[in-house]
């Protein structure tokens, strides 16, 4: 089993659609979780971390099941510039190292 | 928000050439960096973390002799691609990290070996 695994998509949603990606991790001593975005031969930005209790920020949602080893994303209201790959990233073992997840790709349709 | 920089861009090379690649933090001090690669639709893997003043710390599988890293100063890594390969060819990615769990990524380094 993969240390983080997400749906690669990709996932077509039109423009004010809500959508939600899942990111499993296998490492139940996992630490510290967050979501990054990554657009096309760019390099990935810090979307949002992932705190236990959840948190929101704007149209985005990031929640931690740790009973399930999974996080979310939610997007309410996609914008076309939403369009990007989301990755999931999870550290563990130490606090120094993370592990990123493939990715999961968005296109939000006019 | 946190700053950092590589260089170069693009590079392509000719196979058996060795290729440097350059990670700056232009704004902060970054004590540890890391250096991932990423083929085209898969994921960032590490390939090894970066201290400034000691040795690199390389992740299973990656070459250490292959993949030189050097962090002489808390602003400055550098990762040199050794004798050079076309399946070396790859996008080059250098993070920095800030405080305990921020890490602020590099542009990025798109390696071509012909």
């Amino acid at each position: 089993r993969k240390e983080v695994e997400q749906d690669p998509g990709p996932f077509n949603v039109p423009e004010g659609a809500t959508v939600a990606f899942n990111c499993t991790y296998s490492n139940s001593a996992s630490q510290s979780f967050f979501w990054y975005r990554q657009d096309c031969r760019k390099e990935p930005k810090l979307l949002m971390s992932v705190y236990s209790s959840g948190n929101e920020d704007g149209r985005f949602t990031a929640q931690l099941n740790r009973a399930s080893q999974y996080i979310s994303l939610l997007i309410r209201d996609s914008k076309l510039s939403d369009s990007a790959t989301y990755l999931c990233v999870v550290r563990s073992g130490g606090y120094q190292k993370v592990t990123f997840g493939t990715g999961t790709k968005l296109q939000v349709i006019p | 928000g946190a700053v950092v920089s590589q260089h170069p861009s693009r590079v392509i090379c000719k196979s058996g050439t060795s290729v440097k690649i350059e990670c700056r933090s232009l704004d902060f001090q970054a004590t540890t960096m890391f250096w991932y690669r990423q083929f085209p639709k898969k994921s960032l893997m590490l390939m090894a973390t970066s201290n400034e003043g000691s040795k690199a710390t390389y992740e299973q599988g990656v070459e250490k002799d292959k993949f030189l890293i050097n962090h002489a100063s808390l602003t400055l890594s550098t990762l040199t691609v050794t004798s050079a390969h076309p399946e070396d060819s790859s996008f080059y990615i250098c993070s920095a990290r800030l405080g305990y769990d921020e890490q602020f990524f590099g542009p990025g380094t798109r390696l071509t070996v012909l």
